[in-house]
């Protein structure tokens, strides 16, 4: 267990709709990262928040938001969902921007 | 090297055998290199996070050692055990003022029979 904690684990939802996924650090970490891994690619990642900042983007789409509240928690809001959303989503967490990262188990995301 | 990239691909040896893989990257704007091992159906786990050039790291029998000026990584694995098969990613974090943009390579999928 990485102390990284990732809610839902599984979510199915139709096209259009819009969905949040949730993760809460492991205690003490200040930067959350999130990272999409589609079936025929690898990890890519998407936005890192650091302390409550965005610190670094990647590519995400115009259509995904994310945000880290006071508490440290990240939620990564997807909305307009299409077929090719279908994913599995991870979040990590690490003390700094640029220390170790310690990932969730995922969120499986299906569009149906 | 424009993209980060990882070779070889795939790698099949024996259990015993040593082996190592290498991460290419644009050295210009170099902040850290990480490199995660990801076995099948579970989630990445951190090996090592590198900064300097120069910088050598090692964790039980695997090893990583980091060239920033030329852009490249190797990572050894000594001795290799079944439960060492998993792939093995390099992410470079790259940027500057306090904003930098992580980008994974493809990884290098390690089999390791008995």
């Amino acid at each position: 267990d990485s102390g990284v904690t990732q809610t839902p684990k599984h979510l199915i939802t139709a096209t259009g709709q819009r969905v949040t996924l949730r993760c809460s650090p492991r205690s003490g970490d200040l930067s959350v990262y999130w990272y999409q891994q589609s079936l025929d690619q690898g990890l890519q990642f998407l936005i890192q928040y650091y302390n409550g900042e965005e610190r670094a983007k990647g590519n995400i789409l115009e259509r995904f938001s994310a945000q880290q509240f006071p508490d440290l928690h990240s939620e990564l809001n997807l909305s307009s969902l299409e077929l090719g959303d279908s994913a599995l989503y991870f979040c990590a967490s690490s003390v700094g921007w640029h220390t170790e990262a310690f990932f969730g188990q995922g969120t499986r995301l299906t569009v149906v | 090297i424009l993209n980060v990239e990882q070779s070889p691909q795939s790698l099949h040896v024996q259990e015993g055998d040593s082996t190592n893989f290498t991460c290419s990257f644009p050295s210009s704007n170099f902040y850290a290199l990480h490199w995660y091992r990801w076995e099948t159906a579970k989630s990445p786990e951190a090996l090592f996070v590198m900064t300097l050039n120069g910088d050598e790291k090692k964790k039980g029998r695997i090893s990583a050692t980091l060239n920033t000026k030329e852009g490249y990584s190797y990572l050894y694995i000594k001795g290799s055990q079944p439960e060492d098969s998993a792939t093995y990613l390099c992410a470079p974090l790259r940027g500057s003022g306090g904003y930098q943009k992580v980008t994974f390579g493809t990884g290098t999928k390690l089999q390791v029979i008995p």
